[in-house]
């Protein structure tokens, strides 16, 4: 299958700071990405959806300015967590697919923040 | 809007004897059916996927799922389950009028007893 590569795996950083998490298609050239949060022994909740060269789509209850996501290029999908705090701390993940047809979606393996 | 129920919280099996993983389904239209598996800390594999023909579709590391219009289910099957099996599983379901966005049941912690 094709390969997702989301960056860096794990973080700490302190209160008010920002994190930058990337999330790289490998292989193909990704015209959706999407951003999940999962929460321990919970589902995935969808925070956003991102096409490659516009803004992204927020869920209800996301907060944009705080996670901010840019697809800049169509093997690049980035979510900065600005002002990051304690309560943001979770486990990331993000997936990409390639087409807008039936394909299924290719995960990266996580970022588990930690806000100190 | 679509949406996926798995109403087992845990599946515990015995090694070597058939483990299922049960998940319904509610969508508008066709559906686009999805098993991912998740192991610590890591992102989700993809397992299978049903789009449209046969019932029974067969995917990685010998699972399979059968869908089922009539009762709106795709169960995930294994003949025999191995202890490497144990992981979080989750169903997933989109439409098939070009909506992007996954559904996803709530997860599926399997345990393999040795």
């Amino acid at each position: 299958g094709a390969v997702v590569s989301q960056h860096p795996s794990w973080v700490i950083c302190k209160s008010g700071t920002s994190v930058k998490i990337e999330c790289r298609s490998l292989d193909f050239q990704a015209t959706t990405m999407f951003w999940y949060r999962q929460f321990p022994k919970q589902s995935l909740m969808l925070m956003a959806t991102s096409n490659e060269g516009s803004k992204a789509t927020y869920e209800q209850g996301v907060e944009k300015d705080k996670f901010l996501i840019n697809h800049a290029s169509l093997t690049l999908s980035t979510l900065t967590v600005t002002s990051a705090h304690p309560e943001d701390s979770s486990f990331y993940i993000c997936s990409a697919r390639a087409g807008t047809g039936w394909t299924e979606a290719f995960f990266g393996q996580g970022t588990r923040l930690t806000v100190v | 809007a679509q949406s996926v129920a798995q109403p087992e919280d845990q599946v515990n099996v015995a090694e070597g004897n058939p483990l299922t993983v049960k998940c319904t389904y509610s969508v508008s239209g066709n559906p686009y059916l999805f098993w991912y598996v998740q192991y610590p800390n890591r992102g989700l594999q993809f397992l299978l996927k049903y789009i449209t023909g046969d019932n029974l579709v067969k995917g990685s590391y010998g699972f399979e799922a059968e869908f089922n219009k009539s009762q709106t289910s795709f169960h995930l099957k294994k003949p025999s389950a191995l202890v490497s099996d144990s992981a979080l599983y989750f169903c997933a379901v989109r439409d098939g009028y070009g909506n992007n966005r996954l559904a996803f049941g709530k997860g599926n912690q399997v345990v393999v007893i040795p």
